[in-house]
């Protein structure tokens, strides 16, 4: 159980372009989801936070008019990447919290490789 | 954001050898996490930590919670090949699990033949 997905798992893309990237949970429901990026050979930084039915919240830096989130239901959230720049070639990933008796987790989704030309 | 203080950054060790990797903070973690990531995919969770104190185990991993909520540290015993990879450390604040996670920078782990 517990399943993550992303769609692409890569995408290369014209600078100057938007880029679309899926983060489904399979297996169950998630009212927040959260978006990381991740350079090479760095850790993962997170981007925002995405909470169904309301506006993303985004970490200090992060700018919300160029990366665009829409959490549409309880199982997807989707991170748009517009007017992308070489700058933006980076793994985004996605993690969805699932609810437990004791506490909640955070699962991972594969992640999506991005390349600006 | 913060970062926390994950060391070493490396390790490279012999098949069958113990390993051992920590993380500390400066501010108070409610929640530790010790994630592995192979190459291209996402990280994938290995042991979870919620309470100060807690020392849990998950196969050959053990990993314990600091008195301090300050720190954490993981061990694998008896390495396997398939251990090799990046292991990530990440706080949380809340106990809820509904924040946002901070990593460590990773312990890249290499086992020589």
């Amino acid at each position: 159980g517990a399943v993550v997905s992303q769609h692409p798992s890569w995408v290369i893309c014209k600078s100057g372009t938007s880029v679309k990237i899926e983060c489904r949970s399979l297996d169950f429901q998630a009212t927040t989801m959260f978006w990381y990026r991740q350079f090479p050979k760095q850790s993962l930084m997170l981007m925002a936070t995405s909470n169904e039915g309301s506006k993303a919240t985004y970490e200090q830096g992060v700018e919300k008019d160029k990366f665009l989130i829409n959490h549409a239901s309880l199982t997807l959230s989707t991170l748009t990447v517009t007017s992308a720049h070489p700058e933006d070639s980076s793994f985004y990933i996605c993690s969805a919290l699932t609810s437990g008796s004791y506490t909640d987790t955070q699962y991972f989704g594969p992640g999506t490789r991005l390349t600006v030309l | 954001g913060q970062q926390l203080n994950q060391s070493p950054q490396s390790m490279f060790i012999q098949e069958g050898e113990d390993v051992s990797m920590n993380c500390t903070s400066s501010s108070i973690f409610n929640t530790w996490l010790w994630y592995k990531q192979d190459p291209g995919e996402g990280p994938v969770l290995l042991i979870a930590l919620y309470k100060a104190g807690e020392l849990t185990s998950n196969g050959r991993l053990t990993a314990q919670f600091g008195i301090t909520r300050k720190d954490s540290f993981l061990n694998i015993s008896a390495s396997i090949p398939s251990d090799v990879g990046i292991y990530f450390c990440a706080g949380q604040y809340s106990g809820g699990g509904a924040d946002g996670l901070t990593f460590g920078k990773g312990t890249h782990l290499i086992i020589q033949p």
